[in-house]
């Protein structure tokens, strides 16, 4: 297993600032994720963080709106940037070890923007 | 690309009761398939899951999920639900050896336990 530690738990913005978010990992791992989940949504993939390059980002997702970065195999980070009342979510991190193997989740950091 | 689909969005069981919750994939192959628990502010916590062999797959927490081929069907199954079981269910897919190990998530199910 992974034990994952996210910062800040929780925020409220306001309407145009940008939040950073921390994820941190017990022990290195190969792969990192960005999930966003909306209220009473799904979990949706935003982008794989890459160590050492730019992050891979899923269809609707774009760097200038989601940086990410990964400076190494234990911590990356997500920006939400320019926030607006509709990117209140749980933006959640995952990793896996291995590409076969499960992935783990974070707690979550929950952000409401006003 | 795979799809997820949960038909369920809410269910509501008696404590003690047994418990079903529905998941189907759409996918051209047998997909990798996984069975998540969020419980009110936690993050998800992998409950089983399904790469291939025996199509019971055995889960934490008393749970076990059935692989059905001819139905594209995962479903999750608890033979007595305890208060402590009420979360929210996501079914979850996985497209085999697909560079980015990227999770397809279905809606989700939330489950409330009665006494």
């Amino acid at each position: 297993s992974a034990v994952i530690s996210q910062k800040p738990s929780r925020d409220i913005c306001q309407r145009g600032t940008s939040l950073t978010i921390q994820c941190q990992v017990d022990s290195q791992v190969t792969m990192m994720f960005w999930y966003r989940q909306q209220p009473g949504q799904s979990l949706t993939l935003i982008a794989t963080a890459n160590q050492g390059s730019e992050a891979t980002y899923e269809s609707g997702f774009v760097i200038d709106k989601f940086p990410i970065s990964r400076p190494n195999l234990t911590f990356s980070t997500l920006t939400v940037s320019n926030m607006s009342p509709e990117d209140s979510s749980i933006y959640l991190c995952s990793v896996t070890r291995d590409r076969e193997g499960e992935q783990f989740f974070g707690p979550g950091t929950r952000l409401t923007v006003l | 690309a795979q799809s997820v689909t949960q038909p369920d969005i809410h269910i509501t069981v008696s404590e003690g009761a047994s418990l079903e919750l529905r998941c189907n994939y759409s996918y051209g192959a047998t997909p990798y398939l996984f069975w998540y628990v969020q419980s009110p502010g936690q993050g998800l916590q992998l409950l089983l899951k399904y790469f291939s062999g025996d199509t019971l797959v055995q889960g934490i927490k008393g749970f076990e999920a059935e692989f059905k081929r001819s139905q594209s069907s995962f479903n999750l199954r608890k033979p007595s639900v305890h208060w402590s079981d009420a979360a929210e269910y996501f079914c979850a897919v996985r497209a085999p050896m697909e560079y980015g190990n990227k999770l397809v998530f279905g809606a989700g199910t939330i489950l409330r336990v009665k006494s």
